[in-house]
């Protein structure tokens, strides 16, 4: 069954650092999606991207970046340079093969000292 | 902005009281989504709909009943509620073209309701 891993519960650091949040996920499907979705202190659930397991490319949107790696069933996301306003709980997420939920992660929360 | 609302934003209400929680879209999406979000549980799926009329049970439906009469509402009832109904509940739509849709697809989610059963 898929599985969503994101060992950090926590993270703490100080704005401007680079701040690098673990995904491992488990899966048999041989093609697959992967997600972040980042969940604010104001509670809304933000979609961050998509990613097809086709892509093993980076991706990079300003700040944000991801670094998708097949071998090793990561899908690690990075901030750099971060903001107070990146504070926030931050889920990755993969489809279930059985049905049609989102297996996410426990998330991991974000803080971002001035 | 998926333009999903949810109704109310926050109840109160006593155990064995109904309750129904409302899911509205605006953009005719194919799939809908009913999720709970606990501490230490994450986020779990309730129930799903993948057309009008048509709903499928997730991994903790029991004690849920969905209904979608329409494409753009998806109403969530607890019958009786129990103390272990005590969540956020957030609504999800599934993004694709055409018919498309599933988990496959993009989640965008509403803003959740609080719900406190006491």
């Amino acid at each position: 069954a898929q599985k969503v891993t994101q060992a950090q519960t926590e993270i703490s650091v100080v704005e401007k650092e680079d701040v690098t949040l673990d995904c491992v996920y488990e899966t048999r499907d041989t093609t697959y999606y992967l997600f972040w979705y980042k969940q604010p202190p104001s509670g809304e659930l933000v979609f961050l991207i998509r990613r097809n397991s086709f892509d093993e490319q980076n991706e990079i949107s300003g700040r944000y970046s991801w670094n998708f790696q097949k071998s090793t069933s990561s899908f690690n996301f990075t901030i750099t340079a971060s903001q107070v306003v990146d504070s926030a709980v931050y889920f990755c997420a993969l489809p279930s093969s059985r049905s049609e939920k989102l297996v996410f992660g426990k998330g991991t929360k974000l803080t971002v000292n001035p | 902005d998926a333009g999903i609302t949810q109704s109310p934003r926050h109840k109160v209400t006593e155990t064995g009281t109904p309750v129904t929680l409302r899911c509205h879209q605006t953009e005719n999406h194919r799939y809908m989504y009913w999720y709970r979000q606990d501490p230490g549980h994450g986020l779990r799926l309730i129930h799903y709909s993948y057309g009008v009329k048509d709903t499928d049970k997730g991994e903790v439906s029991d004690g849920y009943s969905v209904s979608r009469s329409k494409t753009e509402d998806f109403l969530l009832t607890l019958e009786s509620a129990t103390s272990s109904q005590t969540s956020v509940y957030f609504c999800a739509i599934s993004i694709a073209p055409g018919l498309a849709g599933g988990n496959q697809e993009t989640q965008y989610f509403g803003p959740g309701t609080r719900l406190l059963v006491l």
